[in-house]
C-alpha cells in the first residue's frame, strides 16, 4: 500500500511568491493534517481537515490557508512568503472516527525561500 | 503553556546497548503520546505509542514508560542497532484530544556506535 506522498519534493521560491503544496493520504484516510517543521527542531501543527471541513488551526498567519477535496487529498497554500517560511512541510493522515488514531507522514516538501 | 520537552539533545551508545531517551511534558489534558523516528530527509516515522490509562507498553525492541506524576515519557530500545540511528521524537495530543493536533518535542538525535 502506498503511504503518503507529497508533491513536490523540494521547492525554492522567492520572497513574496505564493506555494502550493500537494498531499494524498493513504488509502481509506479521511482526515488529514499539515505540519512544518524548521531545521532542528520537532514539527509544529498548521491545520486539520477532515471529512473537507478544518477541524484545527496552529498559530500560523493567515497567509497560510488549506483545503481537502472530495478525494480526501489536500493543498497547503501560503502566500506572501517570507525568509522564515523555508522549512520541511509535512503532511500526515489518521484513520478516521477513532479517537486517538495514529498520525502517518510523508516525506514532506522543502521549501526553500531566497 | 503546553510543551513537550526532551532531557538531551544528543544520546551516543555503543551498539548492541540499550537505549533510554526521556521526555518531559507539561499538559496535564494529554491523554495520548507517541513516539516517532525521523531518519535524514525523511518525515517522521511511528515506533510506539501510549494512552493515559496505561504506564508500559511494548512493541518489537520497544517499551515505551509513561509517568502521569512526574509528567515523564521515556522510550527504551533493546540491544541498538545502527540502524536505529536518527532524530527521536515524543509527541502529545495536548488539550485539544485530538492526534491530528499534535505537540512535539524538540528531538533527541540518537547516535549509534559500531
Amino acid at each position: 500500500d502506498a503511504g503518503v506522498t507529497q508533491s513536490p519534493t523540494h521547492l525554492i521560491k522567492t520572497r513574496g511568491q505564493q506555494v502550493t503544496l500537494r498531499c494524498s493520504p493513504i488509502s481509506g484516510h479521511k482526515s488529514v493534517s499539515w505540519y512544518q517543521q524548521v531545521l532542528g527542531q520537532g514539527p509544529q501543527f498548521i491545520f486539520q481537515y477532515y471529512e473537507k471541513e478544518e477541524r484545527g488551526r496552529g498559530n500560523f498567519p493567515d497567509r497560510f490557508s488549506a483545503r481537502q477535496f472530495p478525494n480526501y487529498s489536500s493543498e497547503l497554500n501560503v502566500n506572501a512568503l517570507l525568509l522564515g517560511d523555508s522549512a520541511l512541510y509535512l503532511c500526515a493522515s489518521s484513520l478516521p472516527g477513532q479517537g486517538n488514531e495514529k498520525l502517518f507522514f510523508g516525506s514532506g516538501t522543502q521549501l526553500s525561500v531566497l | 503553556g503546553e510543551n513537550v520537552g526532551l532531557h538531551l539533545p544528543t544520546l551516543s551508545v555503543q551498539e548492541g546497548d540499550n537505549s533510554i531517551i526521556n521526555c518531559a511534558y507539561s499538559n496535564s489534558a494529554s491523554d495520548y503520546f507517541i513516539w516517532y523516528k525521523q531518519e535524514s530527509g525523511k518525515g517522521p516515522q511511528f515506533i510506539i505509542d501510549i494512552r493515559s490509562n496505561m504506564d508500559k507498553r511494548q512493541g518489537q525492541r520497544v517499551t515505551v514508560l509513561l509517568n502521569k506524576t512526574v509528567k515523564h515519557l521515556s522510550l527504551q530500545i533493546a540491544a541498538t542497532q545502527p540502524g536505529d540511528s536518527a532524530v527521536y521524537f515524543c509527541a502529545e495530543n495536548g488539550s485539544s484530544g485530538n492526534t491530528g493536533k499534535l505537540i512535539f518535542g524538540q528531538g533527541t538525535t540518537l547516535q549509534v556506535k559500531p
